[in-house]
């Protein structure tokens, strides 16, 4: 049973335009979300993440949105340019008592931006 | 240059062998995570391990086992590699505690014939 989805395996975007990549969760107890992303043959880098206290974070052009009660968040990358061709994880972890947060990941949607 | 290294970037291993995925870290953080990745099924976590000393198991740990005996050292060792286990491994960190992100390695491809 998949706690994390992105039901997107691939977009594909021109530049300049406006890229949003989706994720949807199913377990409650998520309170931190995160994006990463991947150039092949690299490890993922971390992106941009946000706790369920908010519904939204900035960080330049990128920016996330959270919505708890439809437990869905999406990552807004404006305007997306040819080095965002990547793949991206949205990930998802729970506090835990005693213990490190555990990241549960997506399969990935890979964004290819045209120029 | 601080981060986490992995050892080695790729291998081809025979099946039934043994093998280990080496990974250490320079940051000083506590928790080290394995995941592997597999085409369209995203990073799967395999084990953990929150301090020095313990570990616990992940999402598909059959077939893997690790030691922490330091804290920056995170072996992941194959007992006897099986052609399912060819998949890329990714060994990450982060501080430990909460709203933390991890840190990731370069990754190994592991193939197994």
């Amino acid at each position: 049973d998949q706690q994390v989805k992105q039901n997107s395996p691939s977009l594909s975007v021109q530049e300049g335009r406006i890229s949003i990549l989706n994720c949807d969760y199913t377990n409650s107890m998520f309170d931190y979300f995160l994006w990463y992303k991947k150039y092949p043959a690299e490890g993922p880098t971390f992106l941009i993440s946000i706790s369920s206290i908010k519904d939204k974070n900035e960080d330049g052009r990128f920016t996330v949105f959270l919505n708890k009660s439809a437990k869905h968040l999406s990552l807004h990358i404006v305007p997306s340019q040819p080095g965002d061709s990547a793949v991206y994880f949205c990930a998802a972890s729970a506090a835990t008592q005693g213990g490190s947060e555990k990241l549960v990941f997506g399969k990935g949607t890979k964004l290819t931006v045209n120029p | 240059i601080a981060g986490i290294t992995q050892a080695p970037t790729s291998q081809i291993l025979a099946a039934g062998r043994r093998m280990t995925l080496r990974c250490t870290q320079d940051m000083r953080h506590n928790a080290m995570y394995w995941y592997r990745q597999d085409l369209g099924l995203g990073l799967r976590l395999i084990h953990y391990s929150n301090t020095a000393g313990t570990t616990g198991k992940g999402e598909v740990p059959d077939g893997y086992s690790v030691s922490r005996a330091n804290t920056d050292d995170f072996p992941l060792t194959l007992a006897s590699a099986v052609p399912s286990q060819t998949s890329v491994y990714f060994c990450a960190s982060s501080p430990g505690g909460q709203n933390t992100e991890a840190f990731f390695g370069q990754g190994t491809r592991l193939t197994v014939v």
